[in-house]
Formats: structure tokens, sequence, C-alpha cells
């Protein structure tokens, strides 16, 4: 069955980058996009935006417009999430899942805690 | 673009039914047939209960149900089980072309 799973913690200072990655199983790579949603700790979910598989379209959700790049790298069936100038306000996990609105999320990765100190 | 509304919290007992709502407006909940619902339990990633309003992926129980009214989704839970005690999320989509998320519900069985 299709499966996500995303690489291990990060710690950032203030101002770096961060890149989360999350490899897809079980399914065609190919046929779905990916949406990043982010979830501050004792927080709500937020989403981040979403990256076809297909043709690597993207569409960002407008409060990450400038700092997120979504990618893909068909040949390994992993997806990329990319976010720069990190604050404090960036703590939190973030979690990759398969699809966006129709077809729904589903599934989800395991989530990724990114910690900025602050 | 602020998050759809919930309850923050709901209870009920072993057996009983609950509902758990989740209002927006004409320009995305109640514009577009594309209300999902999500249980996450703690430390855990969400999981997908219900897609298209109503719709059941598999596996999951039927106990799980949704519909909507107008600007506002809803998720029933029947025959309340202690496994169902989790946090609880509505999404849809939105005429900006993005994902709206809910606030939450935390629901616990008593």
């Amino acid at each position: 069955q299709a499966q996500l799973v995303q690489s291990g913690p990060e710690v950032k200072r203030p101002g770096a980058s961060v890149r989360v990655s999350c490899k897809a199983s079980g399914y065609i790579f190919l046929n779905y996009g990916i949406s990043w949603v982010r979830q501050a700790p004792g927080q709500g979910l937020e989403w981040m935006g979403w990256i076809s598989a297909y043709d690597r379209k993207t569409n960002y959700a407008q409060k990450f417009q400038g700092r997120v790049t979504m990618t893909t790298d068909t040949s390994t069936s992993t997806a990329y999430l990319e976010l720069r100038s990190l604050t404090s306000d960036d703590t939190a996990v973030y979690y990759c899942a398969r699809g966006a609105v129709s077809p729904p999320l589903d599934p989800w990765g395991q989530g990724t805690l990114v910690t900025v100190p602050s | 673009q602020s998050a759809l509304t919930q309850p923050a919290s709901v209870s009920g007992s072993p057996g009983q039914s609950i509902t758990i709502s989740c209002t927006g407006t004409s320009s995305d909940v109640g514009g577009y047939n594309y209300v999902s619902w999500f249980q996450q339990h703690p430390d855990r990633a969400p999981k997908l209960m219900i897609y298209d309003v109503s719709n059941r992926p598999s596996g999951v129980s039927s106990r799980f149900s949704g519909s909507k009214s107008g600007n506002t989704a809803s998720l029933t839970i029947s025959g309340l089980q202690a496994e169902d005690e989790a946090d609880y999320y509505c999404s849809s989509y939105t005429s900006s072309f993005t994902l709206l998320f809910g606030g939450g519900t935390k629901l616990t069985v008593l």
C-alpha cells in the first residue's frame, strides 16, 4: 500500500534554511501530487502548498510565497520541502501527504520535527 | 485566510453519538463538495476519515459519517469507543485554489 517516509528531525539557527524529504512507495509516484502541512507545538494543521509529481507545477499558500520551494525527484520517488529565512515561529512538525483536494490527503508521512531556537 | 471554525472540544460516553461541526463560508465549505475530516492521536500523523463531504476510505469504520448543509459540514461518530478519543480536523478546498483546515476539536470519551 502507499507509504510516505520522511527524513529525520532538524535543528536550525534563525535565518537558516531547512530541507525535508518525503520518499514515496507503494504507488505510481507520477500519478499523484504531494502536499506539505505543518503543525506548530500544541496547534492545529496548516496547509503550506502542493506540487504535482507529473509536471512539477506548484501551488503555495500565500503565507509562504517567496520563502518556500517544493520539488520532486521522480527517479527516487521523493518530494522535497525547502523553507528559508527560518524564525522560531517555524518550529513545527512538517508532514507530507499524498494528494490535496481530489484525491484527498492520504496517506501522510510520519512527520519531521524542525526546531528553530529563539 | 482564517481557519474554518470548529468547537474546541466535545465529549460523549461510550456507545453514544457525537457530532463535530465545521463552519466556513460560501468561498470554501459552502461552495465545494471537497470537505475532508482527519483524526489525529497524540504524537501521531493525521489519518483521513471522511473525504468529499461524506465518503469513507476503505478501512474506516462505518461509525464515522459526514454531511454538509450550507456553509457547515459535520462529522458524526456513532457508538463511541475509547479509541475514538483524539483530535479531529476538517479541511476544505477554497476559491483561492488552496486548502483550509479547521482549528481542530478535541474529542473526549468519558
